[in-house]
């Protein structure tokens, strides 16, 4: 069975600062694919990166960055100096070769002035 | 462009009444899906399909029913409404087959039963 867990509920940071945002799957396909998206409070879920089982190069995209590990089953995600628009709920995402994309529970971010 | 389109944006229905949630998307999509959103839980999917006449069961199928007959629509049925399945009902749609690619969300119905 495919798993995301989240375990950070709720961050709160302070403007400027870095943070990562940690996420552990489970899987026993050899083929998958790993995703992040992120839902501002206004509600609508934004597309943020997808990353296949094959390809365990970091990414980094302006201020984002991630970080995929096979060996650890994680795909981390950092926000570099972080600013009051990242304020949002972060949610992981597997999709396995069963043709199912399951969601972690998500993590509120909260950046503070 | 509209991209995935939901209706209604909120309802509110009573225990045991039935209603349908519709989604519609203009990409030719091959692959929809329908997720539930509760505090703490994230996203759950209830069903998917992966193209016109075949539809699969998500992680919690029960209590809902879809069809898919087109390409473009893909409708949520609650057959009889309970209140736990009061919830923030997101459609969502992908380009590539099976879906592992990235998910084109519509912007949610919120669903309270009361």
């Amino acid at each position: 069975a495919q798993k995301v867990t989240q375990a950070q509920t709720e961050i709160s940071v302070v403007e400027k600062e870095d943070v990562t945002l940690d996420c552990v799957y489970e899987t026993r396909d050899t083929t998958y694919y790993l995703f992040w998206y992120k839902q501002p409070p206004s509600g609508e879920l934004v597309f943020l990166i997808r990353r296949n089982s094959f390809d365990e190069q970091n990414e980094i995209s302006g201020r984002y960055s991630w970080n995929f590990q096979k060996s650890t089953s994680s795909f981390n995600f950092t926000i570099t100096a972080s600013q009051v628009v990242d304020s949002a709920v972060y949610f992981c995402a597997l999709f396995g070769e069963g043709g199912k994309l399951i969601f972690g529970q998500g993590t509120e971010l909260s950046v503070k002035p | 462009n509209a991209g995935v389109t939901q209706t209604p944006k909120f309802q509110v229905l009573k225990t045991g009444q039935s209603m349908t949630l519709q989604c519609a998307q203009d990409m030719n999509h091959e692959y929809m899906s329908w997720y539930r959103q509760d505090p703490g839980m994230g996203l759950r999917l209830i069903h998917y399909s992966v193209g016109a006449g075949i539809t699969d069961q998500g992680e919690v199928p029960n209590g809902y029913n879809v069809s898919r007959s087109t390409t473009e629509d893909f409708p949520l049925r609650l057959l009889s409404a309970a209140p736990s399945q009061t919830s923030v009902y997101f459609c969502a749609s992908s380009s590539r087959p099976g879906g592992a690619g990235e998910l084109f969300f519509g912007e949610g119905s919120r669903l309270t039963v009361l």
